[in-house]
């Protein structure tokens, strides 16, 4: 089965210094990982993904994560956080699970972006 | 175009009653999926139809069920509510199915439940 996991609530930054939202995941075969963001009474947007290839993928907003084989991550990074930047952040894993790839979502971390 | 659209945002019931939660997805996209999210489990996945026919189910009780339109639109059915089952409930449209390859999921505002 795969699993996802985000080992952080919460996550606090000032306003211009960079993040990092961390993200592992576990899964059978070779992965598809996401990045979704969540604000306060939305759904979830789709931040970015990584598919195969170059290691280092960019998204929206500025944000960007690195893919690691050899440590199972997909941590979210951002040069100079944005007070606008606060939301709840997920990351996705969709692997080859009998034959399905249904996504399966960590919990979530808060990103508090402090002015 | 016009994103993931869900009604109604806010409602409440009663234990015991049943509830129907409707999705339309974004023009074109043919899968829809339907996730709960609470604080305690977070994003769950419960199923997801794709062509009017159901290509994926989560581990939930048959309580819950599920259809798709011939226009993609999809609702959800909640029978006999319990106290659990209060929750924010996502629906995500894309344009392939789920489960198969890479494609992301744009999800509408959700409808928020509350049983009482």
């Amino acid at each position: 089965a795969q699993s996802v996991a985000q080992p952080e609530d919460q996550v606090n930054v000032a306003e211009g210094n960079p993040l990092t939202v961390k993200c592992t995941y576990s899964v059978s075969g070779n992965p598809y990982l996401f990045w979704y963001v969540q604000y306060p009474n939305r759904g979830l947007q789709f931040l970015l993904k990584y598919i195969t290839g170059d290691n280092l993928v960019k998204g929206s907003y500025g944000f960007e994560a690195e893919f690691n084989k050899s440590q199972t991550s997909f941590h979210l990074k951002k040069p100079s956080a944005l007070v606008s930047d606060s939301a709840l952040y997920f990351c996705a894993v969709r692997g080859p699970s009998g034959g399905s790839y249904i996504p399966t979502f960590g919990r979530g971390t808060s990103l508090i972006v402090h002015p | 175009k016009a994103g993931v659209t869900q009604t109604p945002r806010y409602l409440i019931k009663t234990r015991g009653q049943q509830v129907t939660l409707s999705c339309s997805p974004i023009s074109g996209h043919r899968s829809v999926s339907w996730y709960q999210q609470t604080p305690g489990q977070g994003l769950q996945f419960l199923f997801e139809y794709f062509s009017e026919t159901q290509r994926n189910k989560g581990n939930f009780p048959g309580r819950f069920s599920g259809r798709q339109f011939s226009n993609s639109r999809s609702e959800m059915n909640v029978s006999t509510l319990e106290l659990g089952d209060s929750a924010l409930y996502l629906c995500a449209s894309s344009l392939n199915s789920a489960g198969q390859g890479a494609g992301e999921q744009y999800f509408g505002p959700g409808t928020r439940l509350t049983v009482t």
